[in-house]
């Protein structure tokens, strides 16, 4: 009854290869979230889903492309992998805040990438 | 200048001692102040969250926030070795939805 899982837990590839993540949330949520963590714990956004559609996109390289395709899914594709995307890349799932909460974000365990 | 600055440590403190961590950041529009913790090789998980100014209290954890400084803190009295984990200040604008701007994480080690 995992809440935000991801799959796979680790991947290590190599330069210049093409891989993909999974993301999947069962809490009913209709925002989703991918983050990317470097190797010093910064924790940055990367992308936004709102019930299928991208609401935020921050400055990514466009080898990097989410796809929802449907609201419980976000999936991450990286194309031509280079070592500096090596990191522990999260999704993470909302709600929305309501009253005086703020929008209180889930994340699942993360994808440890290491590119060779 | 990052919009949320936190200290990374390492923090390193024996079991029963206070901890206070803390962050500051830049625009004064934030409305929403979260405390993250993320256990090794775990996803972040939230641990409390403040609304504009102003103290609050769970158990043995105590957030502040201090607009007029642009200052947060996160203080946990008579700490135990299970708090050992990175501590991620988070800031939200005053949409309450979306975005976040996590600072760098201090990582905390409580030794019994």
């Amino acid at each position: 009854d995992t809440a935000v899982s991801q799959t796979p837990k680790y991947l290590v590839t190599q330069m210049g290869n093409d891989k993909s993540i999974k993301c999947e949330q069962n809490l009913g949520h209709d925002t989703m979230y991918w983050y990317k963590q470097d190797s010093k714990k910064f924790l940055k956004i990367m992308f936004s889903y709102n019930n299928k559609e991208l609401i935020i996109n921050e400055t990514v390289p466009n080898r990097f492309s989410p796809k929802s395709p449907d609201k419980a899914h976000l999936n991450l594709h990286i194309n031509s992998l280079e070592l500096g995307d090596s990191a522990v890349y999260f999704c993470a799932s909302s709600q929305g805040g309501s009253g005086g909460a703020p929008d209180t974000q889930y994340f699942g365990p993360g994808t440890r990438l290491t590119v060779l | 200048q990052k919009e949320v600055e936190q200290d990374p440590g390492p923090l390193s403190v024996p079991e029963g001692a206070i901890v206070s961590l803390n962050c500051t950041y830049s625009n004064s529009a934030f409305q929403y102040f979260m405390w993250y913790r993320q256990y090794s090789r775990k996803g972040p998980e939230l641990l409390m969250y403040t609304y504009s100014s102003g103290n609050k209290e769970d158990g043995r954890f105590t957030a502040q926030v201090d607009k007029s400084s642009k200052y947060i803190s996160l203080f946990i009295r008579d700490s135990q070795p299970s708090d050992s984990a990175t501590y991620l200040c988070a800031i939200q604008g005053s949409s309450n939805t979306g975005k976040l701007i996590f600072g760098q994480g201090t990582t905390l080690q409580v030794k019994p």
